[in-house]
């Protein structure tokens, strides 16, 4: 099974700074990966897949990066909707596996 | 638009099963499989399975392999997880999710609003 390891666990960050989450893989997943955001009794919310294209809808200020093991969600420019939980996500092997979550909160 | 609605809560004994159904609208649902996926208090989200709509075929976690069954009903556009032997573990928000192909491992978009189930004596 693919481990996925977030980091940092939570990202004290105020509106308007950039946030920079990371996702690391436990063998290659090439470019693999999906990023979810998460909001507290909410279904996840695709914003990223294949690493670096945007879901429909999702505003430019999310973009993904990586390949191989290493892969990175960044928010350009917080907005007060953001402040959530986000999940990395791999496809390239069964069982489909997901990341711990890294937690953006208001600083 | 794209839609997965999930049936409501459930609280049931440990040594019972339980079935959630996810019905889909808004797309031809033979077109892409339905996979399940739990998150348990403290926990990260988890693979259960899927179902090609299609055929029927599924493809099971090894760690539920001998405790979940995933149907559908075409003629209801709607899926069904059904886990039994259930313990306080399982004790869970169990969503479905669309992939983006019948069969392939994929990401999900969109997923159901979820369905607590909550096993306790």
């Amino acid at each position: 099974e693919i481990e996925l390891t977030q980091s940092p666990a939570t990202l004290s960050l105020s509106p308007g700074e950039r946030a920079t989450l990371s996702c690391r893989a436990s063998q290659s997943i090439y470019t693999y990966v999906a990023w979810y955001q998460q909001k507290p009794g909410q279904a996840p919310r695709l914003l990223i897949y294949d690493a670096s294209n945007r879901a429909t809808g999702i505003p430019a200020r999310f973009s993904g990066s990586g390949s191989g093991t290493d892969f990175t969600l960044t928010i350009s420019s917080l907005e007060p909707e953001d402040f959530a939980v986000y999940y990395c996500q791999q496809r390239n092997k069964w069982p489909l596996t997901f990341g711990g979550g890294t937690k953006v909160a208001i600083k | 638009q794209v839609q997965l609605v999930q049936s409501g809560a459930e609280v049931k004994k440990p040594g019972a099963s339980v079935k959630v159904s996810c019905k889909a609208s808004g797309y031809t649902f033979t077109n892409y499989a339905v996979h399940w996926v739990r998150q348990a208090p403290g926990q990260r989200l988890e693979c259960m399975g899927w179902i090609n709509p299609g055929n029927g075929n599924t493809k099971y976690s090894q760690k539920f392999q001998d405790r979940v069954i995933i149907t559908r009903d075409t003629s209801a556009s709607t899926a069904y997880m059904e886990l039994s032997s259930l313990a306080s573990e399982d004790t869970a928000v169990y969503y479905c999710a669309r992939a983006q192909a019948p069969e392939s491992s994929s990401w999900f978009d969109p997923w159901g609003q979820g369905t607590l189930v909550t096993v306790s004596s």
